[in-house]
């Protein structure tokens, strides 16, 4: 079974100071994960992935995520923050080498709050 | 259309009616996902289609659910004799396949917003 927890379920930061969303997964299998962002009102649009490449993934709008398999982590950084990024962050497992049609398990999800 | 498609946007009824959901994939899509996303329980996988058959029905939380899919392109997920805990956002969500060892991204559509009063 794969499980997937979000440390925070909120985070507040000031305006050009760093982000850390922190994701720990559980996976039977070799996992791939996601981060997804759904800003309000808006539909899940996927930032970045892991897939057993790079460990270090970059994805849209300045993020990036590192893949620790010792940690079974995946957190989400960003160097700089900005007001645009205020949003709720899904991190999401899949497991792969199943027949399970990539069924996605989400975390609980981390709601951004950018100060100005 | 460049997206995934959902209809209605917002849909309101009244307890024990039934409701249809509509999904039209990215064109090309073999794989579609229905998921639902409610306060309290999150985010949570209901079913998904390889082409038209849904070889893992396991996540529909009762058998007042229902889905289908058509011609490999849209789905219609069917909630009968409404219940208020359904009250829900449901998203649909498509990738360029399924299962294996690649993994593929899914693309979600925007929604149907479900109240039942």
């Amino acid at each position: 079974a794969q499980s997937v927890t979000q440390l925070d379920s909120h985070v507040s930061v000031s305006e050009g100071t760093p982000v850390l969303l922190r994701c720990n997964y559980s996976s039977s299998y070799s996992p791939s994960l996601f981060w997804y962002v759904q800003h309000p009102n808006k539909g899940l649009q996927l930032l970045l992935k892991y897939t057993s490449a790079a460990t270090l993934v970059k994805g849209i709008n300045g993020f990036e995520a590192e893949f620790k398999k010792s940690e079974t982590s995946f957190h989400l950084t960003k160097p700089s923050a900005h007001m645009s990024d205020a949003a709720e962050y899904f991190c999401v497992v899949s497991d792969r080498g199943r027949n399970a049609g990539n069924m996605l398990t989400f975390g609980g999800g981390t709601r951004l709050m950018v100060k100005p | 259309g460049a997206g995934v498609s959902q209809s209605p946007s917002n849909k309101v009824t009244e307890k024990g009616k039934d409701v249809e959901l509509r999904c039209d994939p990215i064109s090309g899509h073999t794989a579609l996902y229905w998921y639902r996303q409610s306060l309290g329980q999150g985010l949570e996988f209901l079913i998904y289609f390889q082409g038209n058959s849904a070889p893992d029905k396991s996540g529909l939380p009762s058998d007042r659910f229902s889905a289908e899919r058509t011609g490999g392109s849209v789905s219609t997920l069917t909630i009968q004799r409404t219940q208020q805990e359904d009250s829900a956002v449901y998203l649909c969500a498509s990738s360029p396949d399924y299962g294996g060892l690649r993994a593929y991204e899914q693309y979600f559509g925007p929604g149907t917003r479900l109240t039942v009063t």
